[in-house]
């Protein structure tokens, strides 16, 4: 059973390139999520879906965009990848939202932007 | 607003060795918290969870009592083994924020032979 699914796992980009992350559930899972990770931060949400069709701001939005592709697909967007975007990024997913619905994570993917 | 602080690591400890790692937090409304594990490599997973005051959650050893009075999550485990090295997390979802999760920063902990 895949789980959550990331890729790449590594990138590196310049200043002002654009990139997609992509993250793929296998689970049947309504809701979806977008984190980062920083040193010394812990994990901040980005952007969430909570049914497929739907997209919400997390805590920390800018400099991204995020489109829920189908029920299994959640993609994240850079369109012009700054320094303080370097980062390590996990997706996860859930069967809903609250409490009772435990999140899933993908594995990461760290991307360094120079 | 919503935030999670636990201690600093990194810890290490010896096999066998009691372990606590605290964690409070600042919530508005009735949070529920959440202890997740981070292995190298992985992502995170649920270790476990409290939705209520006085709710204990316990999983492979692990425990943890929701404090409402000193808004506390203590993690504790009575004998650590060198498989529980790992970066845990304490996390608390705010329904009054639309459900979102705000975890602290993580700490660290290796255990010896």
């Amino acid at each position: 059973n895949a789980g959550v699914t990331q890729t790449p796992k590594f990138q590196v980009l310049k200043t002002g390139q654009s990139m997609t992350l992509q993250c793929a559930q296998d689970m049947n899972h309504n809701s979806m999520y977008w984190y980062r990770q920083d040193p010394g931060m812990g994990l901040r949400l980005i952007y969430y879906s909570a049914s497929e069709g739907t997209t919400d701001k997390g805590e920390v939005p800018n400099g991204y965009n995020v489109s829920r592709l189908n029920k299994r697909e959640f993609s994240l967007r850079l369109e012009s990848a700054a320094p303080s975007q370097t980062s390590v990024y996990f997706c996860a997913s859930s069967v809903g939202q609250g409490p009772t619905y435990e999140q899933y994570f993908g594995p990461g993917t760290r991307l360094t932007v120079t | 607003g919503n935030s999670v602080t636990q201690m600093e690591g990194p810890v290490t400890l010896s096999e066998e060795a009691f372990l606590t790692i605290n964690c409070t937090y600042t919530a508005t409304g009735y949070p529920s918290l959440f202890w997740y594990v981070q292995y190298p490599g992985e992502g995170l997973q649920l270790l476990l969870k409290a939705t209520k005051a006085d709710d204990k959650g316990s999983n492979k050893g692990f425990e943890a009592t929701y404090r409402k009075e000193t808004t506390s999550f203590h993690l504790e485990k009575g004998s650590v083994q060198v498989s529980d090295s790992a970066v845990y997390f304490c996390a608390l979802l705010s329904p009054n924020t639309g459900n979102q999760f705000y975890f602290g920063t993580g700490t660290s902990l290796t255990v010896i032979p």
